[in-house]
Formats: C-alpha cells, structure tokens, sequence
C-alpha cells in the first residue's frame, strides 16, 4: 500500500463544474503539497500547506491533520485546468517527499 | 526570473553506456532535489543536496547512480552502465534558503525534466 494514495486516478468534468481530488497519507507529516503536471511534463507547485485551508483564484486547498487528510478543489473548471494533479508529503521534519501516483483531469468544453 | 533549466530535454542512449544529466537551479536557492519519473508512475525521490551539508543519498537507487553539486549551483546526475528499467523523465527542483523566507521548509520549483530512453 502507498503511503499517499490520491483518489480518483482518472477524472473527466464538463467546463464549469466543481471539481474534488482527493489525497491520504499514512505517514506524520509537516507539510503537504499540491503540484500541477502538464501534458509535456512541466511540473508547477500551486500549495503547500500544514493546516488549514489556502485559496488561489479558483483553486482551493484544505488538509485536516486528524483525519490524514487533504482535498483540492477546483471551482468553474476550464479545460485548461486539464493536467495531472499529485500530492506530495513532506515525512517528519525532513527534506524528501513522498508523491502520490496523481489524478488525470480531463476538463471538456 | 529564470527558472530551474535542465540538459538536455531529450537523451537516447544505448543499453551499458553511461548519461549525464544537468541541472541549473534557480539562483539563489541552496536546496536542490533530483527525482525520476517512470512512464506512467509517481515520482520519486533520488537525492537532495542542502548547501554545503553531505547529500541526502537514501532514494539512488543503485551504486549505478551517484550525483555531485558544485556549491550552490549546478548538478549533475549520472547513471553509469544504464538499463532499460533506466528509462524515465529526469526531474530537478530547486528552493530557497529557509532562513530567508522564515519557514522550516519551503516549496520547490520544478525544471522541465529530462526525458531519458535506454534501448
């Protein structure tokens, strides 16, 4: 099993829709990441966060530490929200992270 | 500013040959990460140098793979004797000195990757 399982793996959505990307971790964390993947494989950080919820523009961010839990939400998709979504942990207080395996969004006109 | 660059984007090499791999981190930023990416796999961690402290070497995943950073500047990933299983994109990133932003850990900034084919 993953130490960072993210759910759903495949995710298509009309524009305009509300979108949820799940992520769970079995490890103690201090930080989790949002990362964003193009298709050509450009990777961008769009969160980190430890607690809490953080918003930028249509995207937002929640983690609850309790549960080992974070979710990314995405508000009027667009289909250039169309990338591979991944969530990272940062194990401890060290430097690595640990990737989930990412979910595919496919956002159509 | 400029980014994390990589070199080259795009390596075909033969099964047994050797591969170097560069990154250019974003200026500035003394933590310098290295990940592999298999086809259709999550990424994971190869290496993290921090200044001038000993590398973090615990994800190479075999004596085939070593990787040096000169300073605060450039690295390089190299993997000796490659196999087929070598196969994947290359990634790099880069961050900033904690003490600068105040924060125990920063997030890191990602180079486009090189994309490594072992025939």
């Amino acid at each position: 099993k993953n130490e960072v399982e993210q759910s759903p793996q495949n995710l298509t959505a009309q524009e305009g829709e509300f979108i949820t990307i799940n992520c769970s971790y079995s490890v103690g964390i201090s930080a989790l990441h949002w990362l964003q993947q193009h298709p050509g494989g450009g990777i961008v950080s769009l969160f980190m966060l430890s607690s809490g919820k953080k918003k930028h523009g249509r995207l937002i961010a929640t983690i609850n530490i309790q549960e080992k839990h974070s979710s990314l939400h995405i508000t009027a998709s667009h289909p250039r929200d169309s990338a591979v979504y991944i969530c990272a942990v940062r194990v401890g207080y060290g430097d690595k992270l640990i990737f989930g395996t990412g979910t595919r969004l496919q956002v159509f006109p | 500013g400029a980014g994390v660059s990589q070199s080259p984007s795009n390596k075909v090499t033969e099964k047994g040959k050797d591969v170097e791999l560069r990154c250019d981190p974003i200026s500035g930023h003394t933590a310098l990460y290295w990940y592999r990416q298999r086809l259709g796999q999550g990424l994971e961690f190869l290496i993290y140098f921090q200044g001038n402290s000993a590398p973090d070497k615990s994800g190479l995943p075999s004596d085939r793979f070593s990787a040096e950073r000169t300073g605060e500047s450039v690295s390089t990933l190299t993997i000796q004797r490659t196999q087929q299983e070598d196969s994947a994109v290359y990634l790099c990133a880069s961050s900033p000195p904690t003490l600068t932003s105040g924060r125990l850990y920063n997030e890191q900034f990602f180079g486009p990757g090189t994309r490594l084919t072992v025939l």
